[in-house]
């Protein structure tokens, strides 16, 4: 059974970047896509992007376009995001899912990482 | 992008009743592509139905939906202490992925 791991609560400056690691174990990294989910106090739950290590290929929610960069760490069995020019709203627990499809999106998610808390402060 | 709406936002119930959790879709599914997570306060999302109907992998049988088109469902027919948590719809019909605003379920 596939089990993701993530990094562990952030506290970033307004304007500054941060950068989320997953950690995947149980299974075959290359054969799966991941996704990234963002949820807000009071705003529910959106979807970030998805990547698919083997292709190398990302997309992004248009929402986070320009700001968001998902990539992935074969050798480690790591997928990443960073997210650029936080502001206080984009504090919010970020999780990492692992995609029911690879070659075909959208997809749901199973299983979901622990989730890592960012706050945005000054 | 597919908006779902969720209702009601919180019920609160018993164990032992049973309880149907809506999700409404802005725009109707051509195929049945929509999943239900449950979530448990400090914990992830878990996957409990996809396909609409089908049961993720150790998902008990006292849960099943149903639906199609722009109304979906979520029946737990006997509610067990562990099962008060805050449910979320998702589609996965068209990109990007949505998700429902979630319904809180209190004892």
């Amino acid at each position: 059974q596939v089990q993701l791991v993530q990094s562990g609560a952030e506290v970033k400056k307004p304007g500054s970047s941060v950068k989320v690691s997953c950690k995947a174990s149980g299974g075959t990294f290359s054969n799966y896509a991941f996704s990234w989910v963002r949820q807000a106090p009071g705003q529910g739950l959106e979807w970030m992007g998805r990547i698919v290590p083997l292709l190398e290929m990302t997309v992004y929610a248009q929402k986070f376009q320009g700001r968001v960069t998902i990539t992935a760490d074969k050798s480690t069995s790591t997928v990443y995001l960073e997210l650029s020019s936080l502001k206080s709203e984009d504090s919010a627990v970020f999780y990492c899912a692992r995609d029911s499809g690879v070659y075909s999106s959208p997809n749901w998610f199973d299983p979901w990482g622990q989730g890592t808390l960012v706050t945005v402060s000054s | 992008e597919i908006v779902l709406t969720q209702s009601p936002g919180t019920l609160s119930l018993s164990p032992g009743e049973r309880v149907t959790l809506t999700c409404r879709a802005s725009q109707s599914f051509s195929s049945t592509n929509l999943a239900w997570y449950q979530q448990k306060p400090g914990q992830a999302l878990s996957l409990l139905i996809y396909g609409a109907s089908r049961r993720a992998t150790g998902v008990p049988d006292r849960f099943s939906g149903s639906g199609a088109g722009t109304d979906f469902t979520l029946t737990i027919s006997r509610l067990e202490p562990e099962d008060f948590a805050v449910y979320y719809c998702q589609q996965y019909n068209s990109s990007p992925p949505t998700f429902g605003q979630g319904t809180r379920l209190e004892i």
